[in-house]
């Protein structure tokens, strides 16, 4: 099946240290969402990234689409003790499927 | 926008035993609909979607199956459930390649 590669899959950060995590496909995706989880809790939407090298911004938090659309990575400057949780990509590949990368576990220390 | 809400919150079953979660729908109409299971520190997995009533399309085989009869009615259920059936079972729904929207989740533990 169609698989979705995320790394890292832990991080441990010092509380304002920069964090990234990395997803990469196989093949050309249509589009990538990210989400977040924190413990205990649901994934929540944070973003969808559509176009080729496209770049989005959120606060501390940069999202970028790779040219060839088959990787995508999100980057959080100065990290908080609120960005605790699991980060997530999820790619659609056709007909309204997602496939969900292992995700990404972030720990802050303050 | 759309309220997913998912029961029970938590359930313990033996082994052997049914299961019947379920899933419905506010704020929108003819979603596409998703059940997820996340085992313990793991990530998503995808096991069933439905684009409408009735049409369900199962990612995974495994002894669980899903039913849609109502347009924001989504149903998971299993006959005998297994130990490896245990995990964190999310509901989502979306409007085409839009945004998926979780519910709370049912924490289920086979013993």
């Amino acid at each position: 099946g169609q698989q979705v590669m995320q790394i890292p899959q832990y991080q441990h950060v010092q509380e304002g240290e920069d964090f990234t995590t990395y997803c990469n496909s196989s093949t050309t995706l249509s589009n990538i969402q990210w989400y977040k989880q924190r413990p205990g809790g649901h994934p929540v939407f944070l973003i969808q990234l559509v176009k080729s090298g496209e770049v989005k911004k959120q606060k501390r938090l940069t999202f970028q689409f790779g040219e060839a659309k088959k990787n995508s990575s999100l980057h959080i400057t100065a990290t908080q003790t609120t960005d605790v949780g699991t980060y997530f990509c999820a790619a659609l590949y056709n007909f309204n499927k997602f496939y969900f990368g292992s995700g990404t576990k972030l720990n802050v220390k303050p | 926008s759309q309220t997913i809400h998912q029961w029970p919150a938590t359930l313990v079953q033996p082994v052997g035993s049914p299961l019947s979660l379920e899933c419905t729908v506010e704020g929108t109409s003819n979603p596409n609909l998703y059940w997820y299971r996340q085992a313990a520190g793991r990530g998503l997995q995808l096991l069933f979607y439905s684009v409408g009533i009735g049409q369900i399309s199962s990612e995974v085989p495994q002894n669980l199956s899903a039913s849609r009869p109502q347009d924001r009615q989504f149903i998971l259920s299993s006959k005998k459930l297994l130990l490896s059936d245990s995990g964190f079972y999310l509901c989502a729904c979306s409007r085409d390649t839009d945004t998926q929207y979780f519910g709370p989740g049912t924490r289920l533990t086979v013993l």
